[in-house]
């Protein structure tokens, strides 16, 4: 069975920093890869996502991640955070060229950003 | 478009009852829809895949005579929790797959926050 690996599980960043989430799959087929972000109460929204193409994908709010095969990574970047980045991230796999199957979750990163 | 709808938003009740949990496809029809579940401070995991007009499949670990889903229209899945238990309290998230857009990611609810007392 597939797995997701979400590194950091809590990440603590002033404002302006630079954010890396990484996030690494097992799976050595054909995958759809996507970040989804959990605001404080809030549902899911969808980051981004990568079905196929350019690996390097930009998302809403200014992410953007990098799809690299070899290393079965799809890391999450962000060049400065601002406060309302506080969240809770999750990388997300789905196998298959069906990006509609349903997905495993990595264990989410917590991210706080100081004002 | 492309919305999933979810009622009730938030949910109390007490242990021993049953709760509906309804999940609508709003501007599309889905054959499939999916439930997951999310544990405080942990992550989102699968419950059952929830397919119009038949079974649902469950997950192993995932009790199908107390998670009851059913699917009964394009638009439409229901995960009742049978008999519930405080430990059955949790967020309880679906999402639904576009028929007409098959190669498409599944849209998410904005799930519903059960929790028994």
């Amino acid at each position: 069975a597939q797995s997701v690996s979400q590194h950091n599980h809590h990440v603590i960043l002033s404002e302006a920093a630079s954010l890396e989430l990484g996030c690494n799959y097992s799976y050595g087929g054909t995958v759809n890869l996507f970040w989804y972000v959990q605001y404080p109460g809030q549902h899911l929204q969808l980051l981004l996502k990568y079905f196929s193409g350019d690996p390097l994908v930009k998302g809403i709010k200014g992410f953007e991640a990098e799809f690299i095969k070899s290393k079965f990574s799809f890391n999450l970047r962000k060049p400065s955070v601002q406060w309302s980045d506080t969240a809770e991230y999750f990388c997300a796999v789905t196998p298959g060229r069906n990006a509609g199957n349903m997905l495993t979750f990595g264990g989410g990163t917590r991210l706080m950003v100081k004002p | 478009g492309a919305v999933v709808s979810q009622h009730p938003s938030r949910v109390i009740c007490k242990s021993g009852t049953s709760v509906k949990i309804e999940c609508r496809s709003l501007d599309f029809q889905a054959t499939t829809m999916f439930w997951y579940r999310q544990f405080p401070k942990q992550s989102l995991m699968l419950m059952a895949t929830s397919n119009e007009g038949s079974k649902a499949t469950y997950e192993q670990g995932v009790e199908k005579d107390k998670f009851l889903i059913n699917h009964a229209s394009l638009t439409l899945s229901t995960l009742t929790v049978t008999s519930a238990h405080p430990e059955d309290s949790s967020f309880y998230i679906c999402s639904a797959r576009d028929r007409n857009r098959p190669t498409s990611e599944a849209f998410f609810g904005q799930g519903t926050r059960l929790t028994v007392v």
